[in-house]
């Protein structure tokens, strides 16, 4: 049973450019959620998708999308990038009517460095 | 305010000995769920343990149990026999039913080093 899956697991930008991230869920679940952690911090929520529809979406700026496909991957797109736009991308997946019961299954991130 | 505190940056403890990690949280919600994650320098956040609001009982899970005290929101993390494998960066979480979502609200972490 393949668990979430994100790739690339690395990625190097230049300041200004845009950049795509990808994430396949956990066989089963059809709900992703996106985090954004920065070095030593802890993860913050950016949004989730259901439905292929964005259902909540923290305190990230418009330059942050996303898209959620009839397969239930999803992606999650940044422009314009910013130094501080560095950090470790994890995607989660889950049920979406687990109520506060439902596990989070995460990917292994992926790693942006913008230059 | 921080919805999720985790007041030790980092902490040692020598092998096979106990650890207690600390996470106190803050909501008005009735109905909610602490989580305990753990994650290596890889990067993947591995799920540890998790206790509801409304569970009497301290949950367990093989060496790791939660010390729940709802009237002083704390939900530290009890590790017993610790081994080398447990160095690693712990983060407690807590999703509240009156997030639609369910999202995760993260504390900052604690990084934890095993002593051989």
């Amino acid at each position: 049973d393949a668990g979430v899956t994100q790739s690339p697991t690395h990625l190097i930008k230049t300041r200004g450019q845009q950049v795509t991230l990808r994430c396949s869920p956990k066989s089963g679940h059809d709900t992703v959620s996106w985090y954004q952690q920065a070095l030593g911090q802890g993860p913050q929520f950016i949004f989730q998708y259901y439905e292929e529809e964005e259902r909540q979406r923290g305190n990230f700026p418009d330059r942050f999308s996303g898209h959620q496909f009839p397969n239930y991957s999803s992606e999650l797109n940044v422009n314009a990038l910013l130094l501080g736009d560095s950090a470790l991308y994890l995607c989660a997946s889950s049920f979406p009517t687990g109520g506060v019961t439902a596990e989070a299954f995460f990917g292994q991130g992926t790693r942006l460095t913008v230059v | 305010a921080q919805k999720i505190t985790q007041t030790q940056p980092g902490m040692f403890v020598q092998e096979k000995e106990a650890v207690t990690l600390d996470c106190t949280y803050d909501t008005s919600d009735q109905s909610y769920g602490l989580f305990w994650y753990k994650q290596p320098s890889s990067g993947e956040m591995i799920f540890l343990i998790y206790q509801g609001s409304y569970d009497e009982q301290n949950a367990t899970e093989g060496r790791y149990s939660l010390n729940f005290q709802k009237a002083r929101k704390s939900a530290n993390l009890v590790i017993s026999a610790s081994q080398l494998g447990d160095s690693a960066m712990y983060f407690c979480a807590m999703r509240e039913e009156s997030s639609n979502t369910g999202k995760l609200i993260f504390g900052q972490g604690t990084t934890l080093q095993v002593k051989p």
